[in-house]
């Protein structure tokens, strides 16, 4: 059975450091991996998703098949980014499988 | 811009009483899915709407929950009875299609039983 795991629930780093936010999954077939956010008071949203290899605020997320990783990252984190993330893994037959979260924290 | 709205915001309620959650969807999105988020995880798909039909429920607890999309927009989640353990946030969200397309999600309902 598929499983994204998150494993830190919370992660604090100061303003203008980089963050990494841990995402590992296993699937046996091909992965198509997202991230999602949700800002405080505010809806979950999509922040990226692996196929269209785009940068979104600043963060990257590159799909490593060899590790079975999705990991999170921005060189330099700022303020606004503090809010909880969730990995999510999308399996073929249509079920999106989220992980737990990790809430990450900037401090000025 | 439009958004998917969910009603109630807030629910309590006693165990054994039913209860219902509305969502209505963006429009023109023929996929909807309702998820239960408990404390401290992330969602769990409940059931998953392709227009008016189900194709997927596997998750859905069916003796007790019920979800219905008659006419493939609006739908309704009901828990009839409800346990201690239905406490949990209820997401509603929607995308264009099935598959691996961005989800919009609502605000969610939060349902405390006691």
């Amino acid at each position: 059975a598929q499983r994204v795991t998150q494993p830190e629930k919370l992660l604090s780093v100061f303003k203008g450091a980089p963050v990494e936010l841990k995402c590992n999954y296993s699937y046996s077939g091909s992965p198509e991996l997202f991230w999602y956010v949700q800002y405080s008071r505010q809806r979950l949203q999509l922040l990226l998703r692996h196929i269209s290899r785009e940068s979104i605020k600043g963060f990257t997320a590159d799909l490593n098949k060899g590790e079975t990783s999705f990991h999170l990252k921005k060189p330099f984190a700022q303020e606004e980014d503090s809010a909880m993330y969730y990995c999510a893994l999308y399996k073929d037959g249509n079920d999106m499988r989220f992980g737990a979260g990790t809430r990450l924290t900037v401090k000025p | 811009e439009a958004e998917v709205a969910q009603s109630p915001r807030y629910k309590i309620t006693e165990k054994s009483q039913a209860v219902a959650f509305w969502c209505d969807p963006i429009s023109g999105h023929a996929t909807l899915y309702w998820y239960r988020q408990i404390l401290g995880q992330g969602p769990e798909l409940l059931v998953q709407f392709q227009d008016e039909s189900v194709v997927d429920d596997s998750q859905l607890p069916k003796d007790r929950f019920s979800a219905e999309r008659l006419k493939g927009v609006d739908s309704t989640l009901k828990i009839q009875p409800a346990e201690l353990g239905d406490s949990a946030m209820y997401l509603c969200a929607s995308s264009l299609f099935a598959g691996p397309n961005e989800q919009f999600f609502g605000p969610g309902t939060r349902l405390t039983v006691l």
